[in-house]
């Protein structure tokens, strides 16, 4: 059985950063794409990155040059770095594969406020 | 950017009937569009990928359908625990866009 579990989300002051990751069990995230996905209180989805299994990586604009995804496949963990955050950065994050294997977590939630 | 315009946002329904939602994108995916489940306080749910293949697991009363522009997904004989909210999503190019979403209430 497959679980994606986030963890890492806070409450940070506007400035500040913070890092999320992503555990994996019964997959491997080093072999396959996975994304970034949040979603704000009351509102829709919103991309936020993606690491194809190359390595390559992909960003939403409102985030490039902020987020930096990696992974760690010793760990077969997923990381987003979030630095500079913003009060508009504030979600729940989910952590997920593509369509091809449909996982996603239970998300972790990141509060930008001072 | 492609632009996934869903309607209605909003569908009140009485149990057994049937629900339609649209999805419609601002230039041709091809058959990348695929429809999530999400219900409070949970993480959205894959119902259909590419468009019109069920996922695994979905229940038969799930069915998508469409390509280029224009989506549906259907939801055959409503039941109770059908009570979400339902995004398209497409992945034929970056950046990766949602619709907004449809929230289906029961009666």
């Amino acid at each position: 059985e497959v679980h994606l579990v986030e963890s890492g989300g806070d409450l940070v002051q506007p400035g500040g950063s913070l890092r999320l990751s992503c555990a994996a069990s019964g997959f491997t995230v080093g072999n396959n794409y996975m994304r970034w996905v949040r979603q704000a209180q009351g509102k829709g989805l919103e991309w936020v990155s993606l690491i194809y299994s190359g390595g390559s990586t992909k960003y939403a604009d409102s985030v490039r040059g902020r987020f930096t995804i990696s992974r760690d496949s010793s760990k077969n963990t997923l990381y987003l770095q979030m630095n500079s955050l913003r009060p508009e950065d504030s979600a729940v994050y989910y952590c997920s594969t593509d369509e091809t294997f449909g996982f996603w977590g239970q998300g972790t939630l990141v509060t930008v406020s001072s | 950017e492609i632009v996934l315009t869903q309607s209605p946002d909003f569908q009140s329904v009485t149990p057994k009937e049937k629900v339609t939602i649209t999805c419609r994108a601002s230039q041709s995916i091809g058959s990348k569009l695929h429809w999530y489940q999400q219900k409070p306080d949970q993480s959205p749910k894959l119902l259909i990928k590419d468009a019109s293949q069920p996922f695994s697991g979905v229940p038969s009363r799930f069915s998508g359908s469409g390509s280029g522009t224009d989506f549906t997904l259907s939801i055959n004989s409503l039941e109770a625990e059908d009570a979400a909210t339902y995004y398209c999503h497409q992945s034929s190019s970056l950046p990766l866009t949602f619709g907004g979403g449809t929230k289906v209430e029961i009666k």
